[in-house]
């Protein structure tokens, strides 16, 4: 069945860097975009990041441009998020999850979504 | 940017229509079509209820609708049911090329 599945989520400390990783199956991974949301303890959902199908194009939020980078790996159906210089208010529940439509386009709606990972920015 | 605005709750009882608003500005909500509604249980994944202002995914049921005028989206939940306690979420695409969430709106069915 279609299915993301994250992991890497870990306790840190601020400043230092961590890498989730996103392993996607039952369906053609390089053929979609992808999205990167995360939900801090009792908050909302905030949109971090979005890459393009082949990886050429990424955007992010203004409260991760500079430190986090998106990335994927289409021949092994994986999509990454390096974390860098954490902060304590980075703290949640990241989650991968797919775009509705399939390449070229965008429809910026998310029907498919994993159950996330835990980041802790603790000292 | 800021988040765009929903009710932080709403309440109902079963049989009636309630309906959630979330408001954004002329460079989200209002300019573009990529606006999309997700239900959220608790500790569970967000499942996604409209994409595209008014689209339903295959599977949602035809009490869920959604609409939009100016830079104000809605999403109206008709024949309310006991299961459709959660929370709801709005997002929109924006001119910067990012998406942007709404805060949230906890729906009680009384």
């Amino acid at each position: 069945q279609v299915q993301l599945v994250e992991s890497g989520g870990a306790v840190v400390q601020p400043g230092r860097s961590l890498r989730l990783s996103c392993a996607a199956s039952g369906f053609t991974f390089r053929t979609y975009a992808m999205y990167w949301v995360r939900q801090a303890p009792g908050k909302g959902l905030e949109w971090v990041a979005v890459i393009s199908y082949d990886g050429s194009e990424n955007y992010y939020a203004d409260s991760v441009k500079g430190r986090f980078t998106i990335s994927r790996d289409n021949s092994r159906n994986t999509l990454y998020l390096q974390m860098n210089s954490l902060r304590p208010e980075d703290t949640a529940v990241y989650s991968c999850a797919r775009d509705t439509v399939t390449s070229p386009y965008y429809d910026y709606a998310m029907d498919v979504w994993g159950q996330g990972t835990t980041v802790t920015v603790s000292s | 940017q800021s988040a765009l605005t929903q009710p932080a709750s709403v309440s109902g009882s079963p049989g009636q229509s309630i309906t959630i608003s979330c408001t954004g500005t002329s460079s989200d909500v209002g300019y573009y079509k990529y606006v999309s509604w997700y239900q959220q249980y608790p500790r569970t994944a967000p499942k996604l209820m409209i994409y595209e202002v008014s689209n339903r995914p295959s599977g949602v049921s035809n009490r869920f609708s959604g609409s939009k005028s100016g830079n104000t989206a809605s999403l109206t939940i008709s024949g309310l049911q006991a299961e459709d306690e959660a929370d709801y979420y709005c997002s929109s695409y924006t001119s910067s090329n990012t998406v942007i969430f709404g805060g949230g709106t906890k729906l009680t069915v009384l």
